[in-house]
């Protein structure tokens, strides 16, 4: 079946330690691809986006994704994690196949060890 | 700087009672959806609508109802609440095409179906 899979329900790194979270998709061509971030008790913010061009992507709060089309994967990196990046993580695969969709991943939940 | 805007925050049913879930948006956006969030299953698309006086179904649409009569306005109504309808609601809004935009989250509406 056509999904967007976050192997990793839930991931603790210490304050500092760089960070990457995994999401692959199984849709065929080359849909637009999301990552979104909830903290606790609000709704999701868009992190970055990609549907063209450069596959690596700079987003805010000093996240950055690389679309890997050869391993339908778009893995979201941080390079030092702030006590402040905790949260739960999604990737959201849209536009499948042409059409008017998006599909969520289940999320990933970022626990920072101080 | 409302943005989007859902009420109630949370809100406690008994099995076959009737509610409305609000939302409104002030970016003058078209598209608009509602959500709910499962732990484990990510955000399911319930609703969503394009424009004013038309909606059309998400991926698990049974037990609830929408309209849109207004750009800003798009609620959520249960019609007889189950206990499986205990979830998380979230209402979003585009300017762009549903899987190619932006979606702008409101905070949640947490519902408890007893």
């Amino acid at each position: 079946a056509q999904s967007v899979t976050q192997p990793d329900i839930h991931i603790t790194v210490s304050e500092g330690a760089s960070l990457e979270l995994r999401c692959n998709y199984s849709y065929g061509a080359t849909p637009y691809l999301f990552w979104y971030v909830q903290s606790p008790g609000q709704g999701l913010q868009l992190l970055l986006k990609y549907f063209s061009g450069d596959t690596l992507v700079q987003g805010i709060k000093g996240f950055e994704a690389e679309f890997k089309r050869s391993q339908s994967s778009f893995n979201l990196r941080k390079p030092s994690v702030h006590w402040s990046d905790a949260a739960e993580y999604f990737c959201a695969v849209g536009r499948i196949q042409g059409a008017q969709k998006l599909v969520f991943g289940q999320g990933t939940r970022l626990t920072i060890n101080p | 700087n409302a943005g989007v805007t859902q009420t109630p925050k949370f809100q406690v049913l008994k099995t076959g009672q009737s509610m409305t879930l609000q939302c409104a948006q002030d970016m003058n956006h078209e598209y608009m959806s509602w959500y709910r969030q499962d732990p484990g299953m990510g955000l399911r698309l319930i609703h969503y609508s394009v424009g004013a006086g038309i909606t059309d179904q998400g991926e698990v649409p049974n037990g609830y109802n929408v309209s849109r009569s207004t750009t800003e306005d798009f609620p959520l109504r249960l019609l007889s609440a189950a206990p499986s309808q205990t979830s998380v609601y979230f209402c979003a809004s585009s300017y762009e095409g549903y899987g190619t935009g932006e979606l702008f989250f409101g905070e949640g509406s947490r519902l408890t179906v007893l």
